[in-house]
């Protein structure tokens, strides 16, 4: 079946610093990518919208300039946290849709200290 | 706009009891319901969904009704094993949801003990 590599699985680091995340699918290309959050007992929520070759499109409330998105090819999708403050900790998960379904990583747990 | 509320855990069972996660969901029109399992270490994958009301999902011995009457899609398995220990999601993309937008709910962790 399908896979996503997302990486890395967790990832500590100091305040105002800058985190890249990486989304991968590995055996198909996917124009459209998918980054989600999710804080401790509160539901997943769609960040944004990863298109490749355009602008990625942000849902309400999501800062673009601190969550910058880059779909630069079919089977990569990144997600930078710049600037990261500890309110920024949080599970991020990315998908990738393939035809009619979704395809999910495994999610990275972002920790700043 | 659209919501998933589900049955808070963590849940913990023994091997072969009855499980049941409550499901229900408020959304505009005629949604898609979906429920997604994450393993540990793995992403989220889709266990079962269904698309109109009274459709029934299935999947590796696990069931959800899709109740419009009671907007509710609750995930049922009648024995559960050691194996199914997982966080389990349940989700809604809206009617005529081109744009695969999921809602989803907080999760529900389920532990099953030999």
């Amino acid at each position: 079946g399908a896979v996503v590599s997302q990486h890395p699985s967790r990832v500590i680091c100091k305040s105002g610093t800058s985190v890249k995340i990486e989304c991968r699918s590995l055996d198909f290309q996917a124009t459209t990518m998918f980054w989600y959050r999710q804080f401790p007992k509160k539901s997943l929520m769609l960040m944004a919208t990863s298109n490749e070759g355009s602008k990625a499109t942000y849902e309400q409330g999501v800062e673009k300039d601190k969550f910058l998105i880059n779909h630069a090819s079919l089977t990569l999708s990144t997600l930078t946290v710049t600037s990261a403050h500890p309110e920024d900790s949080s599970f991020y998960i990315c998908s990738a849709r393939r035809s009619e379904k979704l395809f999910f990583g495994s999610g990275t747990q972002l920790s700043v200290l | 706009g659209n919501s998933v509320t589900q049955m808070e855990g963590p849940v913990t069972l023994s091997e072969e009891a009855f499980l049941t996660i409550n499901c229900t969901y408020t959304a505009t029109g005629y949604p898609s319901l979906f429920w997604y399992v994450q393993y540990p270490g793995e992403g989220l994958q889709l266990l079962l969904k269904a698309t109109k009301a009274d459709d029934k999902g299935s999947n590796k011995g696990f069931e959800a009704t899709y109740r419009k009457e009671t907007t509710s899609f609750h995930l049922e398995k009648g024995s559960v094993q050691v194996s199914d220990s997982a966080v389990y999601f349940c989700a809604l993309i809206n009617s005529g949801g081109s744009n695969y937008k999921l809602t989803f709910g907080k999760g529900t962790l389920l532990t099953v003990n030999p």
